[in-house]
């Protein structure tokens, strides 16, 4: 296994439009989150899923943002009508995490960095 | 609420000089502290690890002592190279493993 893969690397697109980025996790890991990240800053987390099931979802993450993850492989993360505010880098992680306990390391993918004119 | 405090950048050392980045956390239960490294042009890559209090987490060269009576997890390096250059970034877990938080990340330059 590679580890954690993106597609795209790099998105430009206008205002208004909408884009899609996948997302392919560690074949063996049942967690999937995706975060967002803007230049000097650290990533700031969006949603995670556990299998298909979407668990949580930050209040970063508006009406115009959707992802799924439909058969608990990979997921894709969807944002409509697309704002200047929204060029960032979107990071997507996977991790096995064993019940609900935590202290498992997330794996990072490359990134797709979205840039809105 | 959870929360990390992260040594402000850029840093420049010279090759060999010695490595502190401080990182701070408030939290809530009993989180697990990871360092992760940016390399210009890569993704976050893990450095080290420390899941319980007074645990020390160590991966080439770097080591991390979590410190629960400080809410403390700094960063150091005994000799730094110039391959060390990259960002640092601080991040706490949660026990129930759903989300990391991050620093703002700290950008190390080492010059031979």
């Amino acid at each position: 296994d590679t580890g954690v893969s993106q597609d795209p690397r790099h998105k430009i697109t206008k205002r208004g439009q909408n884009v899609t980025f996948r997302c392919d996790p560690i074949s063996e890991h049942n967690r999937l989150y995706w975060y967002r990240q803007t230049l000097g800053q650290g990533p700031e987390f969006l949603t995670y899923f556990q299998n298909e099931a979407q668990l949580e979802k930050s209040r970063l993450l508006s009406d115009r943002f959707s992802a799924e993850r439909p058969k608990g492989s990979f997921s894709t993360l969807e944002i409509q009508r697309t704002e200047q505010g929204d060029s960032a880098m979107y990071l997507c992680a996977s991790s096995f995490v064993a019940g609900t306990s935590g202290g498992n390391e997330q794996f990072f993918g490359p990134g797709t960095r979205l840039t809105v004119l | 609420g959870n929360s990390v405090t992260q040594m402000e950048g850029p840093v420049t050392l010279s090759e060999e000089a010695f490595l502190t980045i401080n990182c701070t956390y408030t939290a809530t239960g009993y989180p697990s502290l990871f360092w992760y490294v940016q390399y210009p042009g890569e993704g976050l890559q893990l450095l080290l690890k420390a899941t319980k209090a007074d645990d020390k987490g160590s991966n080439k060269g770097f080591e991390a002592t979590y410190r629960k009576e400080t809410t403390s997890f700094h960063l150091e390096k005994g000799s730094v190279q110039v391959s060390d250059s990259a960002v640092y970034f601080c991040a706490l877990g949660t026990n129930t493993g759903n989300q990391f938080y991050f620093g703002t990340g700290t950008s190390l330059t080492v010059i031979p």
